[in-house]
């Protein structure tokens, strides 16, 4: 059973645009979301985070929402750029440092 | 730079060989992590090692062994694996204990025939 899911597996996206890619959990014990950025032939890189005591979460170009009660969160990219051509896997933990549980990713494509 | 790096970054090999993955970390960590990812799945995660203990081993066959010598080295030694195991590994580390944020290395690519 998925614990975390990314039901979107592409989403394509003018240059200048906002991205946003969304995940869903089921576990209401999750505390801790993260987003993770993959190039091919790269390991994913850590993007940004969010704690459940906040709703949003901004640095720079890059925002996560989250919405407790829905058990969602999402990820607005603004603008879209071409180097953000990229899997975005989002992955959530308990927060006293139990392993990350990971979704199947979302394959982004800036379309320039 | 990750500061993770993994060799060798692909591998094939035959079901009856035996090879050993290696990952290493500049990054002064606490915990390593070894992930499979296959097409289409989320990364599973296999093993974690913290302070170079085994804290989690996530019903992995045997035929996978990981080791870890030292807080700077992992490794995962592979023997008589079928064709199901081709995939992504990847390592990752963390400072303190398991969960938030990971470093991954950039993975080696099994292909095994």
């Amino acid at each position: 059973d998925q614990q975390v899911k990314q039901n979107s597996p592409s989403l394509s996206v003018q240059e200048g645009r906002i991205s946003i890619l969304n995940c869903d959990y089921t576990n209401s014990m999750f505390d801790y979301f993260l987003w993770y950025k993959k190039y091919p032939a790269e390991g994913p890189t850590f993007l940004i985070s969010i704690s459940s005591i906040k709703d949003k979460n901004e640095d720079g170009r890059f925002t996560v929402f989250l919405n407790k009660s829905a058990k969602h969160l999402s990820l607005h990219i603004v603008p879209s750029q071409p180097g953000d051509s990229a899997v975005y896997f989002c992955a959530a933990s308990r927060r006293h440092g139990e392993k990350l549980t990971f979704g199947t990713g979302t394959r982004l494509t800036i379309i320039p | 730079e990750t500061g993770v790096t993994q060799t060798p970054r692909h591998l094939v090999m035959g079901m009856t060989n035996k090879k050993s993955l290696k990952c290493e970390q500049h990054l002064g960590h606490n915990a390593m992590y070894w992930y499979k990812q296959s097409a289409k799945k989320p990364l599973e995660l296999m093993f974690v090692y913290s302070l170079e203990e085994r804290v989690e081993n996530n019903s992995v066959p045997s035929r996978f062994s990981p080791e870890c010598p030292n807080s700077s080295h992992l490794f995962l030694h592979l023997h008589t694996l079928q064709p199901e195991d081709s995939a992504l590994y990847l390592c990752a580390s963390a400072p303190g204990g398991a969960g938030h944020e990971q470093y991954f290395g950039p993975g080696t690519r099994l292909t095994v025939t």
